[in-house]
């Protein structure tokens, strides 16, 4: 069961370039959320997705968009990259929100 | 302001020593509350939860956590830490109002053999 996997695992990008960070969960979960990790941090929500057909904005949100394409699958996409975008990217879900939050394995962007 | 503290940035302890981790949250009633986990270069891992009834929660790996509604507090413990649980700790609410986890900033725990 693979759970929730995130791609690519590292990537560098130059500033002004655009991404997309995918995600899929392969546990039917309704919830599907996007954060980031920096250094003394902890985790910042950016964006997610309540159930399939809806997002909304988290915490940090400026300088990201995202997509919920289906069910098990929610992208995270960088327009233009910045350098304070440099941070580890977890996409997680849950089966209902508020319920256990179930991570991937994180993506480490840096943009220079 | 919402928040949630832990005091504890770095925590060293020797190996089969206990432990407790410091949670303080600021939210008016009571959240819904969690303790995760997170080995290095890994996502993070559900220990455990609590959203009503028995204060002392047990969880995963031998940790059990205390809720205390006075202090708005929510602190992790284990009676013998082992050299696998060097990691880092993050505490989570849920406010019972919405659907955002907002996350501590983490405390890193380093095991002494």
């Amino acid at each position: 069961n693979a759970g929730v996997t995130q791609t690519p695992k590292f990537q560098v990008l130059k500033t002004g370039q655009s991404m997309t960070l995918q995600c899929a969960q392969d546990m039917n979960h309704n919830s599907m959320y996007w954060y980031r990790q920096d250094p003394g941090m902890g985790l910042r929500l950016i964006y997610y997705s309540a159930s399939e057909g809806t997002t909304d904005k988290g915490e940090v949100p400026n300088g990201y968009n995202v997509s919920r394409l289906n069910k098990r699958e929610f992208s995270l996409r960088l327009e233009s990259a910045a350098p304070s975008q440099t941070s580890v990217y977890f996409c997680a879900s849950s089966h209902l929100v508020r319920e256990k939050l179930f991570f991937g394995s994180g993506t480490q962007l840096s943009v220079l | 302001a919402q928040s949630v503290t832990q005091p504890d940035i770095h925590i060293t302890v020797s190996e089969g020593a206990s432990l407790e981790l410091r949670c303080n949250y600021s939210y008016g009633a009571t959240p819904y509350l969690f303790w995760y986990v997170q080995s290095p270069g890994q996502g993070l891992q559900l220990l455990l939860k609590y959203f009503s009834g028995d204060t002392l929660v047990q969880g995963i790996k031998g940790f059990e956590a205390e809720f205390k509604r006075s202090q708005s507090s929510f602190n992790l413990r284990k009676p013998s830490v082992h050299w696998s649980d060097a990691a880092e700790y993050f505490c989570a609410v849920v406010p019972n109002t919405g659907n955002q986890f907002y996350f501590g900033t983490g405390t890193s725990l380093t095991v002494i053999p």
